[in-house]
């Protein structure tokens, strides 16, 4: 089925370790998001995308890197892991900033 | 399959009309439901959640949300939307184990 694959659905990481989360679409979608989901927070924008080579930073950037070298993947890589970084990972693609967004299932990240 | 479908693609609506957007999951344990809205060139807020409890949630900027547990429904409701509720909608469900969102609603409020 069409649609947002993200991968893995669970982690957990021991403070330091890097990592990085996957996601994939196949809709041919220009614009990628990563968001992190908190208790009491909702949703937060980490790094987003408007097309393959173009990556631009979010609200809460810090400890996190992207690249965006086709319009499929948007990797977000965890440089250093602290427990501050636990949380719910959502990536989301759309075709446009003003269309709909498809999310993918998420990746549930602990820091221990 | 487990989902979140929300059947209102597009709503159009006046300023002082009231709103009703549909949310439907298919789920038969335990969930945790949540209405997020993104305005126009904005990320994702969380407008409202339940968890338990009462089953009518009311959350920010005067949204409410009633979950029908017989219905698999949890539908946003505002009594008299304004012009600035012009947005997209979504709606989102929690099992434990995996999130499910809705494709969202564009509302349209015309002043």
């Amino acid at each position: 089925n069409a649609g947002v694959t993200q991968t893995p659905k669970f982690q957990v990481l021991k403070t330091g370790q890097s990592m990085t989360l996957q996601c994939a679409q196949d809709m041919n979608h220009e614009y990628m998001s990563w968001y992190r989901q908190d208790p009491g927070m909702g949703l937060r924008l980490i790094h987003y995308s408007v097309g393959a080579g173009i990556t631009d930073q979010g609200e809460v950037p810090n400890g996190y890197n992207v690249s965006r070298s086709t319009t499929e993947d948007f990797p977000l890589r965890l440089l250093s892991a602290a427990p501050s970084q636990t949380s719910v990972y959502f990536c989301a693609s759309s075709y446009r900033d003003t269309y709909g967004y498809t999310f993918g299932s998420g990746t549930r990240l602990t820091v221990v | 399959a487990q989902s979140v479908s929300q059947h209102n693609h597009h709503v159009i609506l006046s300023e002082a009309a009231s709103l009703e957007l549909g949310c439907n999951y298919s789920y038969g344990g335990t969930v945790n439901l949540f209405w997020y809205v993104q305005y126009p060139g904005q990320h994702l807020q969380l407008l409202l959640k339940y968890f338990s409890g009462d089953p009518l949630v009311k959350g920010i900027k005067g949204f409410e949300a009633e979950f029908i547990k017989s219905k698999f429904s949890f539908n946003l409701r505002k009594p008299s939307v304004q012009w600035s509720d012009t947005a997209e909608y979504f709606c989102a469900a929690d099992t434990g184990n995996q999130f499910y969102f809705g494709t969202g609603t564009s509302l349209t409020v015309i002043p």
